[in-house]
């Protein structure tokens, strides 16, 4: 199976600088990446995507570097603003099917 | 163009009852996912439905229920309730099953059982 655990439960930052999310998972055949945000009261809204061909991907103001050697995938989000603030996950897809593995997510508060 | 939608918002029930949750896709999408999520973990993988069938479930006990109907939105049924099935719980769609789809999720449905 896959387990997909995140290092920090809670990030604090203050606004405008950079935040860096970190996610580990478990399972090397895992071949698809997507992290998710989680506003308070909402579902998850996607953010960014990555397949385990790349090695980076870039969105706007995010990106997502995953290292397949060591089996972890970052979120980096620029300029941090107040509106970022929310539970962010990251989840793995394994072989194909349509099963996502959540991890249990990390807060990210933006500090003015 | 309308997202994923879920009804209730809110449900309340106590222990032994049955809870049944609805999930209308956004249009076109055919797979629909339930997820549940208790307070402070991640979301944990329920079920996927593609085209009226079951195609995986995840680690939850038969009480745990659904289907899709022929418009595509889903049912999910929880029987006998039990306080630990207090929870967000959450549907997802996404374009056909073939390979890696977005999955967009609607807002939730907050079961609490007393």
């Amino acid at each position: 199976g896959e387990s997909v655990g995140l290092h920090l439960p809670t990030l604090s930052v203050q606004e405008g600088d950079n935040s860096i999310i970190n996610c580990a998972y478990s399972n090397s055949a895992s071949d698809y990446f997507i992290w998710y945000k989680q506003e308070s009261g909402k579902g998850p809204q996607f953010i960014i995507d990555i397949r385990s061909n790349m090695d980076k991907r870039q969105g706007q103001r995010v990106t997502v570097l995953l290292n397949k050697t060591v089996k972890h995938l970052s979120l980096q989000i620029a300029a941090t603003q107040p509106g970022d603030s929310a539970v962010y996950f990251c989840a793995a897809l394994t072989g194909g099917g349509n099963k996502l593995t959540f991890g249990t997510g990390t807060q990210l508060k933006v500090e003015l | 163009e309308a997202g994923v939608t879920q009804s209730p918002t809110h449900l309340i029930k106590t222990r032994g009852q049955q809870a049944t949750l609805r999930c209308s896709p956004i249009s076109g999408h055919t797979s629909v996912y339930w997820y549940q999520q208790a307070l402070g973990l991640g979301l944990q993988f329920l079920l996927w439905y593609d085209e009226g069938e079951e195609r995986n479930r995840g680690n939850f006990p038969p009480r745990f229920s659904g289907r899709q109907f022929p418009n595509y939105s889903s049912e999910l049924n929880v029987n006998a309730l039990e306080l630990e099935d207090s929870a967000l719980y959450l549907c997802a769609s996404s374009l056909s099953s073939g390979g890696n789809n977005e999955q967009f999720f609607g807002p939730g449905t907050r079961l609490t059982v007393l």
